[in-house]
C-alpha cells in the first residue's frame, strides 16, 4: 500500500531553515509528483509546490518563492522541503502528498514551530 | 487570501442535510473536477469526493458533490455527530505551470 512517512517536529528560531522529509513507499517514486501542503493554526491549508521526481524540476506557489526548495532522492525515494527565513507565521503542520485528480495520499505531517 | 472561496462556518442538527458551496474561477473549477476532503483535529485530510461527485470506497452515500461552471458544492445529508470537522474543496488549476489550489475550509458544527 502507498505510504508516505515523515520526519519528525522541529523547533527553529525565526530566520533560521527547516528541511522536512518524505519517504515513500508502495508505488514507484519517479511516476508521481510529489507535492507540499501546510496548516497554520486557525488556517486553512495552503499548497506550498510540487516537484516531479523523476526530472527534479519544480513550481513553488509565488508566495513562498525565493524561499522554498523541494528536492528529491530517488535512490531511496525521498522528497525533501526545505523552507527559509523562518517566521512565527510559518508555524504549521507541513503534509507531502501524492495528490491526483481520482486519488490523495497524504504524510502524517511534520510540525513546525518557530520560536524565540 | 485562499483561490477558492468557501464559507467558513456552516451547522446542522442530527438528520438534517448541509451543503458547502465551493467558488473558483475558469482556470481551477471551470476547466478541471473538483475533489472535497475532510480534516479531523490532529489527522491528515482523508479525500471524500473525486471528480466532482466520484466517493472513494469507504465513504458513505450520504455524501455527495456536484459541480456547476466555477462552482461546486458538497452535500451531506443524515448528518452525524462524527461529521463535525473541517472540509476543504481542492482543484488543480492550469496557470502558473499548474498547481493545486484549495479552499479555505469550513468548519461544520453538528448542534
Amino acid at each position: 500500500q502507498v505510504q508516505l512517512v515523515q520526519s519528525g517536529a522541529e523547533v527553529k528560531n525565526p530566520g533560521a531553515s527547516v528541511k522536512v522529509s518524505c519517504k515513500a513507499s508502495g508505488y514507484t517514486f519517479t511516476d508521481y509528483s510529489m507535492h507540499w501542503i501546510r496548516l497554520a493554526p486557525g488556517q486553512g491549508l495552503e499548497y506550498l509546490g510540487w516537484i516531479n521526481p523523476n526530472s527534479g524540476g519544480t513550481n513553488y506557489a509565488q508566495k513562498f518563492q525565493g524561499r522554498v526548495t523541494m528536492t528529491r532522492d530517488a535512490s531511496i525515494s525521498t522528497a525533501y522541503m526545505e523552507l527559509s527565513s523562518l517566521r512565527s507565521d510559518d508555524t504549521a503542520v507541513y503534509y507531502c502528498a501524492r495528490l491526483q485528480m481520482e486519488t490523495a495520499y497524504w504524510g502524517q505531517g511534520t510540525l513546525v514551530t518557530v520560536s524565540s | 487570501q485562499s483561490v477558492l472561496t468557501q464559507p467558513p462556518s456552516a451547522s446542522g442538527t442530527p438528520g438534517q442535510r448541509v451543503t458547502i458551496s465551493c467558488s473558483g474561477s475558469s482556470s481551477n473549477i471551470g476547466r478541471n473536477t473538483v475533489n472535497w476532503y475532510q480534516q479531523l483535529p490532529g489527522t491528515a485530510p482523508k479525500l471524500l469526493i473525486y471528480s466532482n461527485n466520484q466517493r472513494p470506497s469507504g465513504v458513505p452515500d450520504r455524501l455527495s458533490g456536484s459541480k456547476s461552471g466555477t462552482s461546486a458544492s458538497l452535500a451531506i445529508s443524515g448528518l452525524q455527530s462524527e461529521d463535525e470537522a473541517d472540509y476543504y474543496c481542492a482543484a488543480w488549476d492550469d496557470s502558473l505551470n499548474g498547481h493545486w489550489v484549495f479552499g479555505g475550509g469550513t468548519k461544520l458544527t453538528v448542534l
